[in-house]
Protein backbone atom coordinates (compact mmCIF):
# COMPACT_ATOMS: atom_id res chain seq x y z
CA UNK A 1 0.00 0.00 0.00
CA UNK A 2 0.80 3.79 -0.35
CA UNK A 3 3.54 5.02 2.25
CA UNK A 4 5.66 8.01 3.43
CA UNK A 5 9.04 7.78 5.09
CA UNK A 6 10.75 10.87 6.77
CA UNK A 7 14.05 10.93 8.71
CA UNK A 8 13.67 10.88 12.07
CA UNK A 9 14.29 13.38 14.60
CA UNK A 10 14.67 15.47 16.58
CA UNK A 11 16.60 17.51 13.96
CA UNK A 12 18.58 20.78 16.11
CA UNK A 13 20.22 23.50 14.02
CA UNK A 14 21.46 26.62 14.64
CA UNK A 15 19.98 30.10 14.13
CA UNK A 16 20.82 30.62 9.84
CA UNK A 17 21.68 26.95 9.36
CA UNK A 18 20.78 25.39 5.85
CA UNK A 19 17.70 22.55 6.67
CA UNK A 20 16.97 19.39 4.50
CA UNK A 21 14.30 16.82 5.74
CA UNK A 22 13.84 14.02 3.84
CA UNK A 23 11.41 12.46 2.17
CA UNK A 24 10.50 9.42 0.23
CA UNK A 25 7.13 7.72 -0.79
CA UNK A 26 5.82 4.72 -2.28
CA UNK A 27 2.57 5.21 -3.91
CA UNK A 28 0.78 3.58 -7.31
CA UNK A 29 -0.22 6.12 -9.99
CA UNK A 30 0.84 9.64 -9.21
CA UNK A 31 0.29 10.99 -6.14
CA UNK A 32 -0.13 14.58 -5.16
CA UNK A 33 2.76 15.36 -2.63
CA UNK A 34 2.39 17.99 0.64
CA UNK A 35 4.38 19.31 3.60
CA UNK A 36 2.44 19.99 6.96
CA UNK A 37 3.50 21.92 9.76
CA UNK A 38 2.73 21.42 13.24
CA UNK A 39 3.67 24.61 15.81
CA UNK A 40 3.62 23.82 19.32
CA UNK A 41 -0.01 22.99 20.68
CA UNK A 42 -1.83 24.02 17.84
CA UNK A 43 -3.47 21.55 14.83
CA UNK A 44 -1.71 21.03 11.26
CA UNK A 45 -1.32 23.44 8.34
CA UNK A 46 -0.06 23.28 5.01
CA UNK A 47 3.17 24.37 4.16
CA UNK A 48 3.33 23.43 0.54
CA UNK A 49 2.18 21.21 -2.14
CA UNK A 50 3.14 19.67 -5.37
CA UNK A 51 0.92 17.88 -7.60
CA UNK A 52 2.63 16.49 -10.66
CA UNK A 53 6.13 15.29 -11.12
CA UNK A 54 9.04 17.90 -11.14
CA UNK A 55 6.55 20.82 -9.28
CA UNK A 56 8.21 22.72 -6.96
CA UNK A 57 6.26 24.43 -4.23
CA UNK A 58 7.76 26.71 -1.76
CA UNK A 59 6.29 28.74 1.05
CA UNK A 60 7.83 30.91 3.97
CA UNK A 61 11.06 30.28 2.28
CA UNK A 62 10.78 26.68 2.47
CA UNK A 63 11.01 24.41 -0.71
CA UNK A 64 10.05 21.20 -2.13
CA UNK A 65 10.36 19.59 -5.78
CA UNK A 66 8.62 16.74 -6.46
CA UNK A 67 11.22 13.85 -7.76
CA UNK A 68 9.30 11.18 -9.43
CA UNK A 69 12.34 8.73 -10.44
CA UNK A 70 13.41 9.02 -6.72
CA UNK A 71 9.93 9.04 -5.53
CA UNK A 72 11.38 11.92 -3.18
CA UNK A 73 9.78 15.10 -1.98
CA UNK A 74 12.51 16.51 0.61
CA UNK A 75 11.98 19.79 2.19
CA UNK A 76 14.83 22.37 2.15
CA UNK A 77 15.43 25.84 3.58
CA UNK A 78 18.57 28.29 3.39
CA UNK A 79 18.38 29.85 6.10
CA UNK A 80 16.09 28.52 9.50
CA UNK A 81 14.71 30.69 12.43
CA UNK A 82 14.20 29.89 15.82
CA UNK A 83 10.40 30.81 14.73
CA UNK A 84 10.84 27.39 12.21
CA UNK A 85 10.92 24.99 15.44
CA UNK A 86 7.82 22.85 14.94
CA UNK A 87 7.27 19.45 13.32
CA UNK A 88 6.81 18.78 9.72
CA UNK A 89 4.72 16.15 8.68
CA UNK A 90 5.34 14.99 4.66
CA UNK A 91 2.33 13.24 3.33
CA UNK A 92 0.49 12.08 0.14
CA UNK A 93 -2.83 11.68 -1.24
CA UNK A 94 -3.20 9.13 -4.57
CA UNK A 95 -5.72 8.82 -7.40
CA UNK A 96 -6.95 5.31 -5.93
CA UNK A 97 -7.52 7.17 -2.31
CA UNK A 98 -8.95 10.20 -3.23
CA UNK A 99 -10.15 10.78 0.03
CA UNK A 100 -7.28 10.08 2.13
CA UNK A 101 -3.63 11.48 3.07
CA UNK A 102 -0.98 9.21 4.21
CA UNK A 103 1.45 11.40 6.71
CA UNK A 104 4.60 10.17 7.31
CA UNK A 105 5.46 10.30 11.18
CA UNK A 106 6.82 13.72 11.31
CA UNK A 107 9.98 14.81 11.95
CA UNK A 108 10.70 17.56 15.54
CA UNK A 109 12.81 20.70 14.33
CA UNK A 110 14.04 22.37 16.98
CA UNK A 111 16.31 25.48 15.86
CA UNK A 112 19.21 27.34 18.81
CA UNK A 113 19.32 30.84 18.67
CA UNK B 1 -14.21 32.74 10.19
CA UNK B 2 -13.47 30.52 12.98
CA UNK B 3 -12.39 27.70 10.47
CA UNK B 4 -12.08 24.46 12.11
CA UNK B 5 -13.25 23.88 15.79
CA UNK B 6 -13.14 20.80 18.20
CA UNK B 7 -14.05 20.66 21.81
CA UNK B 8 -13.08 19.85 24.15
CA UNK B 9 -9.67 20.40 24.28
CA UNK B 10 -8.45 18.01 27.23
CA UNK B 11 -10.13 15.31 28.80
CA UNK B 12 -10.13 12.01 30.94
CA UNK B 13 -11.89 9.40 30.91
CA UNK B 14 -12.53 5.93 32.65
CA UNK B 15 -12.08 2.56 31.05
CA UNK B 16 -15.45 1.88 29.55
CA UNK B 17 -17.00 5.44 29.79
CA UNK B 18 -18.32 7.01 26.54
CA UNK B 19 -17.86 10.82 25.25
CA UNK B 20 -18.07 12.46 22.08
CA UNK B 21 -15.44 14.55 20.47
CA UNK B 22 -17.18 17.65 18.54
CA UNK B 23 -15.78 19.15 15.24
CA UNK B 24 -17.31 22.02 13.45
CA UNK B 25 -16.57 23.70 10.87
CA UNK B 26 -17.67 27.52 9.20
CA UNK B 27 -16.70 27.08 5.45
CA UNK B 28 -18.94 24.92 3.94
CA UNK B 29 -16.69 21.91 3.28
CA UNK B 30 -17.81 18.71 2.45
CA UNK B 31 -14.80 16.43 3.06
CA UNK B 32 -13.98 16.41 7.26
CA UNK B 33 -12.29 13.43 8.73
CA UNK B 34 -10.59 12.12 11.98
CA UNK B 35 -7.17 11.18 12.93
CA UNK B 36 -5.21 10.44 15.85
CA UNK B 37 -2.20 11.43 16.63
CA UNK B 38 0.43 9.10 18.34
CA UNK B 39 4.08 9.23 18.80
CA UNK B 40 6.06 8.36 16.37
CA UNK B 41 3.49 7.31 14.05
CA UNK B 42 2.03 10.89 12.24
CA UNK B 43 -1.91 10.94 12.01
CA UNK B 44 -3.34 7.77 11.19
CA UNK B 45 -7.20 8.20 9.34
CA UNK B 46 -9.84 7.45 11.82
CA UNK B 47 -13.35 8.08 9.67
CA UNK B 48 -14.01 10.71 6.86
CA UNK B 49 -17.31 12.25 5.42
CA UNK B 50 -17.56 12.95 1.55
CA UNK B 51 -20.67 15.31 2.34
CA UNK B 52 -23.58 15.47 4.72
CA UNK B 53 -25.44 11.98 5.03
CA UNK B 54 -22.16 10.00 3.82
CA UNK B 55 -19.10 8.62 6.04
CA UNK B 56 -16.82 5.75 5.60
CA UNK B 57 -13.96 4.21 7.74
CA UNK B 58 -10.55 5.15 7.51
CA UNK B 59 -7.21 3.09 8.42
CA UNK B 60 -7.80 2.69 12.42
CA UNK B 61 -11.97 3.08 12.75
CA UNK B 62 -12.54 0.16 15.39
CA UNK B 63 -13.86 1.60 18.88
CA UNK B 64 -15.24 4.77 17.02
CA UNK B 65 -18.51 5.64 15.19
CA UNK B 66 -19.33 8.74 12.99
CA UNK B 67 -22.37 10.51 11.72
CA UNK B 68 -22.84 13.75 9.39
CA UNK B 69 -26.27 15.16 9.77
CA UNK B 70 -25.26 18.55 8.73
CA UNK B 71 -22.60 19.90 6.41
CA UNK B 72 -21.00 22.01 9.57
CA UNK B 73 -20.98 19.10 12.11
CA UNK B 74 -19.09 15.94 12.16
CA UNK B 75 -18.59 14.60 15.78
CA UNK B 76 -16.58 11.18 17.00
CA UNK B 77 -18.16 9.16 19.29
CA UNK B 78 -16.04 6.46 21.67
CA UNK B 79 -18.45 3.85 22.55
CA UNK B 80 -16.32 2.12 25.28
CA UNK B 81 -13.23 4.18 25.89
CA UNK B 82 -9.97 1.63 26.00
CA UNK B 83 -6.57 3.07 27.27
CA UNK B 84 -5.14 2.72 24.26
CA UNK B 85 -7.27 5.24 22.99
CA UNK B 86 -5.66 7.66 24.89
CA UNK B 87 -4.20 9.96 22.17
CA UNK B 88 -4.54 13.07 20.43
CA UNK B 89 -7.28 13.64 18.06
CA UNK B 90 -7.67 16.19 15.28
CA UNK B 91 -10.64 17.12 12.92
CA UNK B 92 -9.69 18.12 9.63
CA UNK B 93 -12.21 19.76 6.37
CA UNK B 94 -11.14 20.67 2.64
CA UNK B 95 -13.43 21.99 0.27
CA UNK B 96 -12.98 19.06 -2.56
CA UNK B 97 -11.10 16.60 -3.38
CA UNK B 98 -8.21 15.74 -0.67
CA UNK B 99 -5.82 14.93 -3.72
CA UNK B 100 -5.59 18.41 -4.49
CA UNK B 101 -7.29 20.81 -1.78
CA UNK B 102 -5.73 22.08 1.38
CA UNK B 103 -6.67 20.30 4.51
CA UNK B 104 -7.86 22.73 7.23
CA UNK B 105 -7.41 21.61 10.93
CA UNK B 106 -8.73 22.10 14.11
CA UNK B 107 -7.05 22.57 17.16
CA UNK B 108 -6.70 19.07 18.57
CA UNK B 109 -8.58 17.03 21.33
CA UNK B 110 -6.10 15.13 23.90
CA UNK B 111 -7.15 12.72 25.32
CA UNK B 112 -6.40 10.17 28.30
CA UNK B 113 -8.12 7.39 29.42
CA UNK B 114 -7.19 6.07 32.53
Amino acid sequence: GDSVTQMEGPVTLSEEAFLTINCTYTATGYPSLFWYVQYPGEGLQLLLKATKADDKGSNKGFEATYRKETTSFHLEKGSVQVSDSAVYFCALSDRSSASKIIFGSGTRLSIRP
Amino acid sequence: NAGVTQTPKFQVLKTGQSMTLQCAQDMNHEYMSWYRQDPGMGLRLIHYSVGAGITDQGEVPNGYNVSRSTTEDFPLRLLSAAPSQTSVYFCASSAGQVRTDTQYFGPGTRLTVL
